[in-house]
């Protein structure tokens, strides 16, 4: 079965300072992964995704996230945090299950950006 | 414009008294999927369905029933709402499974007292 591990609840950085938000994932067969973001009272907006191509996978806004199989892990980064990144960042993903598809969100990591 | 509604987006209601949250989608997905969410605990799949009368339970099915009679909507039913299914709630679609983004609905705010 497929789990999703955001190690950090919250995250603080000052602005102009780099991001870095970690996920660590399970999945019994070949996952797909997520990142997505939510700001405060808004639904949810795709950042980026992997899907078995290139392990460096950019998104919007300038984020980034690296897929690295042997860590089970696929951080989300940014280099330079802007005040607009405040959110609710979610690490996702999808695979396979017995007798499905399931779709699994980590619970969360909340970003500050501190001016 | 392609979307995902949903109605209503704000809903009280007591407990035991039936409820349906509709989800509509305009983009021709296949897939479609509930998720409740809650403090902490991020989104958690209620169910899904991967084309028109196939659906299938994801990690927190208990309480809620849904029906894809149409490719386009997938309502979720609460026939016996409890206090415990007090959550926001969020329609999905996409394309396919996997490696598909997932579109969302603005979600549904229930209350149930």
């Amino acid at each position: 079965a497929q789990s999703v591990t955001q190690l950090d609840s919250h995250v603080s950085v000052s602005e102009g300072t780099p991001v870095l938000l970690r996920c660590n994932y399970s999945s019994s067969y070949s996952p797909s992964l997520f990142w997505y973001v939510q700001h405060p009272n808004k639904g949810l907006q795709l950042l980026l995704k992997y899907t078995s191509a290139a392990t460096l996978v950019k998104g919007i806004n300038g984020f980034e996230a690296e897929f690295k199989k042997s860590e089970t892990s696929f951080h989300l980064t940014k280099p330079s945090a802007h005040m607009s990144d405040a959110a609710e960042y979610f690490c996702v993903v999808s695979d396979r299950d017995t007798g499905g598809f399931k779709t699994i969100f980590g619970a969360g990591t909340r970003l500050f950006v501190k001016a | 414009e392609a979307q995902v509604t949903q109605n209503p987006r704000y809903l009280i209601t007591v407990t035991g008294k039936k409820l349906t949250v509709t989800c509509s989608q305009n983009m021709n997905h296949e897939y479609m999927s509930w998720y409740r969410q809650d403090p902490g605990l991020g989104l958690r799949q209620i169910y899904y369905s991967m084309n028109v009368e196939v659906t299938d339970k994801g990690d927190v099915p208990e309480g809620y029933k849904v029906s894809r009679k149409e490719k386009r909507n997938f309502p979720l039913i609460l026939e016996s709402p409890s206090p415990n299914q007090t959550s926001l709630y969020f329609c999905a679609s996409s394309f396919g499974t996997s490696g598909y983004e997932q579109y969302f609905g603005p979600g549904t705010r229930l209350t149930v007292t």
